[in-house]
């Protein structure tokens, strides 16, 4: 069964430094992939989403995901965090044993601090 | 750009009681999906639709029906709630490129 691990449930950073949120899939077919992002008592918004054009995807908000199929990684960037990046992060992947139903498979999501 | 809305933000129901939660897409989307969010544990796949009147299981559909009599409307039902059932729902619509748009989400509190 095709699987998304988010690595670090929390992650914390100062306001201006580096965001680095990791996701890890697993599939044997070059899968789509999103993140999405959710402030808190709302839905899931998206930020972004690699479908097999450049391996390199621009999102809002200044966010940027880089797929790396050898490591089977696409990791969420963002040279600079500001306080507003505050949220949840998702990551997910098609589903491909769902027979063009756009399933999706989410990770366990990734809580992102930014202190001032 | 994508509407996806959800018929309440917040509702609070007593155990037993039938709830409906609605769900209204404005693009046409052929697919549909009731999540349910609860804390450590993600987004979790209810049900789901492909078409209208058409409907299949997701990885947790016990105490759950869903009803879609037309495209542009997908609706979840507790038939008899529980306090096992207080949660966070989201509906999404699925548009081109297996892309997910969601509502801003009911918090259920049963009681």
């Amino acid at each position: 069964a095709q699987s998304v691990t988010q690595l670090g449930s929390h992650v914390s950073v100062s306001e201006g430094a580096l965001v680095l949120l990791r996701c890890n899939y697993s599939s044997s077919v070059p899968p789509y992939l999103f993140w999405y992002v959710q402030y808190p008592n709302q839905g899931l918004q998206l930020l972004l989403k690699y479908t097999s054009a450049a391996t390199l995807v621009k999102g809002i908000n200044g966010f940027e995901a880089e797929f790396k199929k050898s490591e089977t990684s696409f990791h969420l960037t963002k040279p600079s965090a500001h306080m507003s990046d505050a949220a949840e992060y998702f990551c997910a992947v098609t589903d491909r044993g769902s027979s063009n139903t756009g399933k999706l498979i989410f990770g366990q999501g990734t809580t992102l601090q930014v202190k001032p | 750009d994508v509407k996806v809305t959800q018929s309440s933000r917040y509702l609070v129901k007593r155990t037993g009681e039938k709830v409906f939660l609605e769900c209204v897409q404005d693009m046409d989307h052929e697919n549909m999906f009731w999540y349910r969010q609860d804390p450590g544990l993600g987004l979790r796949l209810i049900y789901f639709s492909y078409d209208v009147k058409m409907k299949e299981k997701g990885d947790i559909p016990e105490g759950y029906s869903v009803s879609r009599e037309k495209k542009e409307r997908f609706s979840l039902i507790l038939e008899s709630a529980s306090t096992n059932q207080t949660s966070m729902y989201l509906c999404a619509s699925g548009g081109s490129l297996e892309t997910q748009y969601f509502g801003p989400g009911t918090r259920l509190l049963v009681l």
